[in-house]
């Protein structure tokens, strides 16, 4: 059972636009820590698509973007291309009496109609 | 452009110590965050520790007393240990970077293509 809260799976046709939840609680997103979102390809390792909120690494291209307001945080991938069809996470901290240490979201797989 | 590889042998059986070794080329080891990370088949990411290039550690408090991460600067490694293993440690395990920022402000930029581990007798 994940710390963060992803739905399973979403889709999309090629050239819309899709976003994906992430839900915490008051000891991570809530507690002000940033998000960060990873694209998976089948296969491979995550790479970073997101850090801090809603700032993109060099080379993202601006169809990716992210958002946070209180214990929830928001990916949107607009103009959606063949290429997008992946795993997406997003990590952020908690903190609370048992420790503090990085959390992962489940993951969401975003398919490509 | 920095680049990480996680190496170790495929098959740990259970009750023993699951070892992997990550090297580290294109930049120096020094002022980052070398993190261990794993991703059970169909599951999600779970982070397990980090190593600090000055010595210090930090680890998954759900792991804390079966995991210890050491570094070598001399060949740009750091490892994993996990002990008494189980089936449910079997997984792809992915050395990663983060920047020195102040815990919760820090994400993982470079990552090494993972390697599975398989816990089996």
């Amino acid at each position: 059972q994940s710390v963060l809260t992803q739905p399973p799976s979403v889709s999309g046709a090629p050239g819309q636009r899709v976003t994906i939840s992430c839900t915490g609680s008051s000891s991570n997103i809530g507690a002000g820590y940033d998000v960060h979102w990873y694209q998976q390809l089948p296969g491979t390792a995550p790479k970073l698509l997101i850090y801090g909120n809603s700032n993109r690494p060099s080379g993202v291209p601006d169809r990716f973007s992210g958002s946070k307001s209180g214990t929830s945080a928001s990916l949107a991938i607009t103009g959606l291309q063949a290429e997008d069809e992946a795993d997406y996470h997003c990590q952020s901290y908690d903190s609370s009496l048992s420790g503090s240490y990085w959390v992962f979201g489940g993951g969401t797989k975003l398919t490509v109609l | 452009q920095v680049q990480l590889e996680a190496t170790g042998p495929g098959l740990v059986r259970p009750s023993e110590t699951l070892s992997l070794t990550c090297t580290v080329s294109g930049g120096s080891i020094s002022s980052y965050y070398w993190n261990w990370i794993r991703q059970p088949p169909g599951k999600g990411l779970e982070w397990i520790g980090y190593i600090y290039y000055s010595g210090s550690t930090k680890y998954n408090p759900s792991l804390k007393s079966r995991v210890t991460i050491s570094l070598d600067t001399s060949e740009n490694q750091f490892s994993l240990k996990l002990s008494s293993v189980t089936a449910a440690d079997t997984a792809v395990y992915y050395c990663a970077r983060h920047p020195n920022r102040r815990d919760g402000y820090n994400e993982f930029d470079y990552w090494g293509q993972g390697t599975l581990v398989t816990v089996s007798s």
